[in-house]
């Protein structure tokens, strides 16, 4: 595809369920970013995959928050007993290798009810 | 950690010229992006500084100032489909990005 895609592009979930949040990436980017961002503030950053590798987790808010990318291409968040406050717009971006621009996807809207 | 800085509103004329300031405090600095984020959009790349000076791309320019930890985006002759908000992310020697709040910029006629 021409760019990162995200899916699902909204999800409504039950507070308490388990989610997972899809990142595909521009094919070939090494380097893959997931932040959070809600009303008014800018992306917060969870986690950065280099390749298969998480590079960096120091983000992710609990032990609620997993991510993982097995063939260095395509990204899984998965958050658990998830909570009211987890509601945020998830933000996924890729790059070619670290320290350049990162294409964003069009986020996934995550609401806990 | 990182502390950074943008004002949180600012309003302009169209064709009008306008400076965002960011200011940032942090360990391993390795360059500053400047992201243009549309309502309900994602963020698009606009700039990126890593050396100190002015960087021009047409009716945008940023500048960057390591020692003073400040950066600033310029928009010239603004256009009404310039109103956006406007994050100042700092790059670190560790690979990630760490953004500020934005700016929202409203352009008037």
């Amino acid at each position: 595809g021409a760019g990162v895609s995200q899916t699902p592009s909204n999800k409504v979930t039950e507070k308490g369920k388990y989610v997972e949040l899809r990142c595909d990436p521009i094919s070939g980017h090494t380097a893959l970013y997931w932040y959070r961002q809600s009303l008014g503030q800018g992306p917060e950053f969870l986690i950065y995959f280099q390749g298969t590798g998480a590079a960096d987790d120091s983000g992710l808010p609990n032990d609620r928050f997993f991510a993982v990318r097995p063939e260095g291409s395509v990204s899984t968040l998965k958050i658990q007993r998830t909570e009211r406050g987890d509601s945020a717009v998830y933000l996924c971006a890729s790059s070619p290798r670290s320290n350049t621009e990162a294409f964003f996807g069009q986020g996934t809207r995550l609401t806990v009810v | 950690g990182q502390n950074i800085d943008q004002p949180t509103e600012m309003t302009a004329t169209e064709g009008a010229i306008v400076q965002i300031n960011c200011t940032y405090q942090t360990s391993g600095f390795n360059g500053l992006f400047w992201y243009q984020q549309h309502a309900g959009e994602a963020p698009t790349f606009l700039s990126y500084n890593v050396l100190d000076g002015l960087e021009e791309k047409g009716r945008f320019s940023s500048f960057l100032s390591r020692s003073k930890g400040y950066s600033y985006l310029l928009l010239k002759e603004l256009q009404m489909k310039d109103s956006a908000s406007y994050l100042c992310a700092v790059l670190t020697n560790a690979g990630k990005s760490t953004f500020g709040d934005g700016t929202t910029l409203t352009v008037k006629p």
